[in-house]
């Protein structure tokens, strides 16, 4: 079964909580990218990365953090620093300069 | 004002007419992709493209570079094609970076 798995679906952080969102793709693609949507705004990008062990700041990257320690894995890390991190979260690979494959998302709401 | 504009913002039709979502962009792109999001959450690309026209189905995508102006057109319009419709474009100059226009709700009523 080929594709973007999120996980997971539905997700919810505590105050002054870490919470970490799964990325996974086996469709061999070297670029993976985070986003985030709010209502009324287009999706904002956080990170992404190019190649295994090396990842850039997009527009939005204050309160998170990345790794990608291999192809297949970009795990996004929502700190505590990030005062505001409901939104619903957006996965995406693809080759670079080609089109982009999104997951599902996962939705985050602070308790 | 932001770099991709998307109009209109909402759009109601009758099953079976013609649309037509606009995308005008302010940056030079080496590329302008249309992307379609359904009430899940769900996103799924439907054109990438960098000159002219582009058809799948019912779904029909131009672009005119000189006066940076992208069009998305659904012809014999159906209920299941209520959804977002994203424009997203690459600049020359982001590498592999898109920036997002803020999305067209379509509903298409029976």
């Amino acid at each position: 079964d080929g594709g973007i798995t999120q996980s997971p679906k539905y997700l919810f952080r505590k105050e002054g909580q870490n919470v970490t969102l799964s990325c996974e793709q086996n469709l061999n693609h070297d670029a993976m990218y985070w986003y985030r949507q709010d209502p009324g705004q287009g999706l904002r990008l956080i990170y992404y990365s190019q190649i295994v062990n090396d990842f850039q700041k997009g527009d939005i990257a204050e309160g998170y953090s990345v790794s990608r320690e291999k192809k297949e894995s970009f795990p996004l890390t929502v700190t505590s620093a990030q005062k505001n991190p409901t939104a619903f979260y957006l996965c995406a690979t693809g080759e670079i300069g080609n089109i982009q494959y999104f997951g599902a998302g996962t939705r985050l709401s602070v308790l | 004002k932001n770099e991709v504009e998307q109009s209109p913002q909402n759009l109601t039709a009758q099953e079976g007419e013609f649309i037509t979502i606009n995308c005008s962009y302010s940056v030079g792109i080496s590329a302008l992709h249309w992307l379609q999001q359904h009430p899940g959450g769900g996103i799924v690309s439907l054109f990438m493209l960098s000159s002219g026209k582009k058809k799948h189905g019912r779904l029909i995508a131009t672009i005119n570079i000189q006066e940076k102006h992208s069009s998305l057109h659904i012809t014999a319009s159906h209920p299941r094609d209520s959804a977002v419709y994203i424009c997203a474009v690459r600049s020359r100059t982001s590498g592999s970076r898109l920036t997002f226009g803020e999305g067209t709700q379509l509903t298409v009523n029976p």
